[in-house]
């Protein structure tokens, strides 16, 4: 596609459930990203693919917090028995080389 | 002490004025710098790269002091539609993470 693609754009969950959330990079691009943003926060790495391998997990705030890439193209990052403080805004984020494109991130609210 | 630090603001500045962004890093070892552009509710988008010999972009102006370890972004002739917040980023060298400030914010006024 022409641009990084998130779905779903919003979700409501409720505490305790599991959710996915999908990131569908551009085309070519090897490098994949999850970052976070809470409110009024800066955005906080959580995890990054290169291909489908994940050097660099560090961002990864508890073991609730996994993340998958396969065929080198779609991740999946999937929070289980979410908590209120999971509720931010996920982006993810592609890149050949040298500056990130954005998706529109998953607004995430846990109730 | 944050990795890059930034003045949240926010600057409010009537049209056509020129205004300016300053932008600190702790890590000697930053490589790369950019400066990012968010507007209310939206991703991140890429503004530009900030090179060591700095670099101009139309009414926009970006420049590296490695010595003192900030990055500047000056806006000359401010439109309405400059009203957004700036994310200064950087990443040190070999590395792919980038790692954002929480951004100044920006009102341009009629």
């Amino acid at each position: 596609g022409a641009g990084v693609s998130q779905s779903p754009s919003n979700k409501v969950t409720e505490k305790g459930k599991d959710v996915e959330l999908r990131c569908d990079p551009i085309s070519g691009h090897t490098a994949l990203y999850w970052y976070r943003q809470s409110l009024g926060q800066g955005l906080e790495f959580l995890i990054y693919f290169q291909g489908n391998s994940a050097p660099d997990k560090s961002g990864l705030p508890s073991d609730r917090f996994s993340a998958e890439r396969t065929g080198g193209s779609v991740s999946t990052l999937t929070i289980q028995r979410t908590q209120q403080e999971d509720s931010a805004v996920y982006l993810c984020a592609s890149s050949p080389d040298d500056g990130y494109t954005f998706g529109s991130g998953t607004r995430l609210t846990v109730v | 002490r944050k990795e890059v630090e930034q003045d949240p603001g926010p600057f409010n500045v009537p049209e056509g004025a020129t205004v300016a962004f300053n932008c600190t890093y702790s890590n000697s070892a930053s490589q790369s710098f950019f400066w990012y552009r968010q507007d209310c509710r939206k991703e991140p988008k890429l503004l530009m790269s900030v090179y060591s010999s700095g670099n101009e972009d139309g009414r926009f102006t970006a420049q590296l002091n490695r010595a003192s370890q900030y990055i500047s972004l000056l806006i000359r002739d401010s439109k309405l539609s400059d009203s957004a917040t700036y994310l200064c980023v950087v990443s040190l060298s070999g590395t792919y993470k980038y790692i954002f400030g929480t951004g100044t914010r920006l009102k341009v006024l009629a």
